[in-house]
C-alpha cells in the first residue's frame, strides 16, 4: 500500500512551453501533497504544499505564477511549469503523507526529470 | 540553523564492510521522527528506516540500523555487510509535529568491490 505515482517520468520540452506533471496517490487519499525540486547532487528542496480544495502554499522564493499547482481531488495533484526555461530543468518529486506501521511518513513518487531546451 | 546536518558529502566503503553515515538534527519539539532514505541514480526515494523520538531502542531493518543518541541529537545510519547495490545517495530527514519533512544535504556512498 501507500503508492504514489508520477507522470511523466521524464519530459523534454522547448523553452517557452508549459509542462504538466501529475502526482497520484494510488491506494490512499491525500488531502495534502508536497512538491520538491532537486538539482544534481543536491538535496530535495520543498517548493510548495498542495492542499485539496484550496490554494497551494508556496515556499519563499518559489514563483507561484510560474509553478502552478492544482490539487483537484483527494488522489491527484498537478504541477504545471509555465513558460519553462532551461534553468527550470531539474528533477521534480512529489510526496504524500501517510501512515506506515503507526507512524506518519511521506510516500514519494518516482520523480519527473524535466529538461528544457 | 539547519534542521538536519549531514557532514559527509561522500563516503567510500569496501564491499562486505560496515559503514556509518552521520546525521545530526536540531529541534525543540518533544515528538519527532527521524528517517533515512536511499536515492539511487534512478532518482526514486527509497525508505530505509525510521526512529521515533520516544523509541527507546535503536531501530533496525535488516542490514540497516539507526544509532539514535537523543541527548546528542544524532541519528546515524549503520549499513552492515555493504553490497555494491548500496552505492547511492543517502538522505537523513526529520518530521516534526506536522507533515513537513526536513532533509539533509545527503551523503554519496560508494561501495568498492
Amino acid at each position: 500500500g501507500a503508492v504514489v505515482s508520477q507522470h511523466p517520468s521524464w519530459v523534454i520540452c522547448k523553452s517557452g512551453t508549459s509542462v504538466k506533471i501529475e502526482c497520484r496517490s494510488l491506494d490512499f487519499q491525500a488531502t495534502t501533497m508536497f512538491w520538491y525540486r532537486q538539482f544534481p547532487k543536491q538535496s530535495l528542496m520543498l517548493m510548495a504544499t498542495s492542499n485539496e480544495g484550496s490554494k497551494a502554499t508556496y515556499e519563499q522564493g518559489v514563483e507561484k505564477d510560474k509553478f502552478l499547482i492544482n490539487h483537484a481531488s483527494l488522489t491527484l495533484s498537478t504541477l504545471t511549469v509555465t513558460s519553462a526555461h532551461p534553468e527550470d530543468s531539474s528533477f521534480y518529486i512529489c510526496s504524500a503523507p501517510g501512515t506506515r506501521n503507526s507512524y506518519n511518513e511521506q510516500f514519494f513518487g518516482p520523480g519527473t526529470r524535466l529538461t528544457v531546451l | 540553523a539547519q534542521k538536519i546536518t549531514q557532514t559527509q558529502p561522500g563516503m567510500f566503503v569496501q564491499e562486505k564492510e560496515a559503514v556509518t553515515l552521520d546525521c545530526t538534527y536540531d529541534t525543540s519539539d518533544q515528538s519527532y521522527g527521524l528517517f533515512w532514505y536511499k536515492q539511487p541514480s534512478s532518482g526514486e526515494m527509497i525508505f530505509l528506516i525510521y526512529q521515533g523520538s520516544y523509541d527507546e531502542q535503536n531501530a533496525t531493518e535488516g542490514r540497516y540500523s539507526l544509532n539514535f543518541q537523543k541527548a546528542r541529537k544524532s541519528a546515524n545510519l549503520v549499513i552492515s555487510a555493504s553490497q555494491l547495490g548500496d552505492s547511492a545517495m543517502y538522505f537523513c530527514a526529520m518530521r516534526e509535529g506536522g507533515n513537513q519533512f526536513y532533509f539533509g544535504t545527503g551523503t554519496s556512498l560508494t561501495v568498492i568491490p
